[in-house]
């Protein structure tokens, strides 16, 4: 079974702190990694995506990705109270299929 | 503008009264696919299609049918709802290569009563 886990939380920071969100896979085959914002009652939509083991920054948002570990996260800083949604992390696999983790609440507290 | 159009966006419908979600996408992606949205269990894939006429069952496809007759559409058949069925459905769209970003559907939110 091929499996993304992630904890559910909620986890909750206050605002303009670090947050940090994590997400372990199963399956060793996977190829390419992504991190989908949703708010409540609304469509995921992409923060951003990661191929290669290290770490890859788009502006407040920086993905993490070990491989070996099978382990990748995702930090936003200077949290923003718009920040507060459901992140789901999703991996692609050589079937070319996603999977995707249940998804981690995060509160931004102002 | 590039879309995933879902409809209807919500239904409330009776056990075994058959029905139809369609979808449709104007990004001639050849990847479309249907997932299901449950509370403490996240996106669960339904089915796929890798491009027309080409589909294959995810990993919670009973009770559902689906079709590929043409690029741009990918309906979600309910045959016979079930109350189980209950949940928020997403389509999505992608490119066969490229970054493999999914580009999401508004969702639909279908009540089984």
């Amino acid at each position: 079974q091929k499996e993304v886990e992630q904890n559910s939380g909620p986890l909750s920071v206050p605002e303009g702190a670090i947050a940090s969100l994590n997400c372990t896979y199963s399956d060793r085959g996977s190829q390419s990694f992504f991190w989908y914002r949703q708010y409540s009652g609304k469509s995921p939509e992409l923060i951003m995506f990661i191929y290669s083991n290290g770490d890859k920054e788009d502006g407040r948002f920086t993905a993490q990705l070990n491989k070996a570990s099978q382990y990748v996260s995702l930090l936003i800083r200077d949290s923003q109270p718009s920040d507060s949604a459901t992140y789901l992390c999703a991996v692609k696999n050589y079937g070319q299929n996603f999977v995707f983790g249940p998804g981690t609440r995060l509160s931004v507290l102002p | 503008e590039a879309q995933v159009t879902q409809n209807p966006r919500y239904l409330i419908t009776v056990t075994g009264k058959k029905l139809t979600v369609t979808c449709s996408q104007n990004m001639n992606h050849e990847y479309m696919s249907w997932y299901r949205q449950d509370p403490g269990l996240g996106l669960r894939q339904i089915y796929y299609s890798m491009n027309v006429e080409v589909t294959d069952k995810g990993d919670v496809p009973e009770g559902y049918k689906v079709s590929r007759k043409e690029k741009r559409n990918f309906p979600l058949i309910l045959e016979s709802p079930s109350p189980n069925q209950t949940s928020l459905y997403f389509c999505a769209s992608r490119l066969a290569g490229g970054t493999g970003e999914l580009f999401f559907g508004e969702g639909s939110r279908l009540t089984v009563l």
